[in-house]
């Protein structure tokens, strides 16, 4: 069964440093997501991408956010300059009506 | 994103029973998902509802979307170990609002033998 990967499981990082989140998404899906969810709160939306750009983005995704689908398989997330309250699993999603969600990367920022 | 209510926050319950929890929103969704969440692992996808009023079932999963598109409650009958584990309920509102979820907080379900 297809399912979303990423990679890697966990990034540990210092304060101020530029992470990358990768994900691939199910290979015949053609809306992808990123949420994240700190630990022991609800699954937040970040930003959905359709079509090779941003479809709708929360007040969390501000400036030091980014996302790309630098070729046919992957949709990265990257953090510019990561903040202590950034530390969270990221999760990546694909699908449309339904969303299948990957295994998540667990972020620490020291 | 809009609040979702999910309740209870919590249930510790014995193997056998059956089991309710739902979700209610001050707005209109156009789609309800329930999800599964085991520690450390991302959300699975357990049952979709995409009309006002259907009821749908995945094995001793029933799930119905209510009729006012504002809440949905989840029924697990005859709880086994393996359900313990944290479900979500997520709306989202569709067509022209957009496709992003909006989770409840969760309600933490542990089942004992």
């Amino acid at each position: 069964e297809p399912e979303v990967t990423q990679t890697p499981s966990h990034q540990v990082t210092q304060m101020g440093q530029e992470v990358i989140l990768r994900c691939v998404p199910i290979s015949n899906h053609l809306y992808f997501y990123w949420y994240r969810q700190i630990l022991g709160q609800k699954v937040e939306f970040l930003v959905s991408f359709y079509n090779n750009e941003i479809s709708e983005k929360s007040e969390i995704f501000d400036d030091q956010f980014s996302v790309e689908r630098p070729d046919g398989s992957n949709f990265t997330l990257k953090i510019r300059s990561t903040k202590l309250e950034d530390s969270a699993m990221y999760f990546c999603a694909s699908g449309g009506l339904d969303e299948f969600f990957g295994p998540g990367t667990r972020l620490t920022v020291l | 994103g809009q609040q979702l209510n999910q309740s209870p926050q919590s249930m510790f319950i014995q193997e056998g029973e059956d089991v309710s929890m739902n979700c209610t929103s001050s707005s209109i969704f156009n789609t309800w998902l329930w999800y599964k969440q085991d520690p450390g692992e991302g959300p699975v996808l357990l049952i979709a509802l995409y009309k006002a009023g259907e009821l749908t079932s995945n094995g001793r999963l029933t799930a119905q979307f209510g009729t006012t598109r504002k809440d949905s409650f989840l029924n697990i009958s005859a709880s086994i170990p393996s359900d313990v584990g944290i479900y979500f309920c997520a709306g989202q509102p569709g067509a022209n609002s957009g496709y992003a979820l909006n989770f409840g907080k969760g309600t933490s379900l542990l089942v004992t033998p």
